[in-house]
């Protein structure tokens, strides 16, 4: 098992350029979620989906879209890039129920200039 | 509103003593408690979770307590080793059917040093 893979590892975008960020797990979990990761400010929520076909909002969305065609593939894209997105994002997976001990990716190291 | 805080943003200990990291939450809608260890340029590891509905459990060096009517929960490393030294953070897991389904909040984070 691969477990959860990101793609990039690193990333240099200018202002207003658009990319997706690539998120593939192979545990089929039903749960996946986008963190971003910040000095100070932990771990934060951007977007999560409980299951195929079905996405929902966490605490910092704006910028950011979503989709979840497959249980397998989370992709989160950026459409106008801003210096304020520059951070370290991770990806995430677990399975429904129980204790919810999420799976992370190794992280995609973004930067906008 | 932060959910979930971990007011220490560090904490430094002598190896073989006791390390014990804090973390508060504000609403009572999470059904588990979960530390993760995270070290430079790696994603986060499941370390240790705790239900809602037990006051403490135990996994090895590694020990969760929870106090409810407090709303708070600690970790505690017994004895700390250098190799422990890491950014541990805690987070909750929100109830099904609550506004915080599908989600699992963090705090910010709690950076350990355990020195030789």
């Amino acid at each position: 098992n691969a477990g959860v893979t990101q793609t990039p590892k690193f990333q240099v975008l200018k202002t207003g350029q658009s990319m997706t960020l690539q998120c593939a797990q192979d545990m089929n979990h039903e749960y996946m979620s986008w963190y971003r990761q910040d000095p100070g400010m932990g771990l934060r929520l951007i977007h999560y989906s409980v299951g195929a076909g079905i996405t929902d909002q966490g605490e910092v969305p704006n910028g950011y879209n979503v989709s979840r065609s497959t249980t397998e593939d989370f992709p989160l894209r950026l459409l106008s890039a801003a210096p304020s997105q520059t951070s370290v994002y991770f990806c995430a997976s677990r399975r429904g129920g129980g204790e919810g001990g999420y799976t992370f990716g190794s992280g995609t190291r973004l930067t906008v200039v | 509103d932060q959910q979930v805080k971990q007011n220490s943003p560090s904490l430094s200990v002598q190896e073989g003593r006791i390390s014990i990291l804090n973390c508060d939450y504000t609403n009572s809608m999470f059904d588990y408690f979960l530390w993760y260890k995270k070290y430079p340029a790696e994603g986060p590891t499941f370390l240790i979770s705790i239900s809602s509905i037990k006051d403490k459990n135990e996994d090895g060096r590694f020990t969760v307590f929870l106090n409810k009517s407090a709303k708070h929960l600690s970790l505690h490393i017994v004895p700390s080793q250098p190799g422990d030294s890491a950014v541990y953070f805690c987070a909750a897991k929100g109830v099904r059917g609550s506004s915080n389904t599908g989600k699992l909040i963090f705090g910010q984070g709690t950076t350990l040093q355990v020195k030789p």
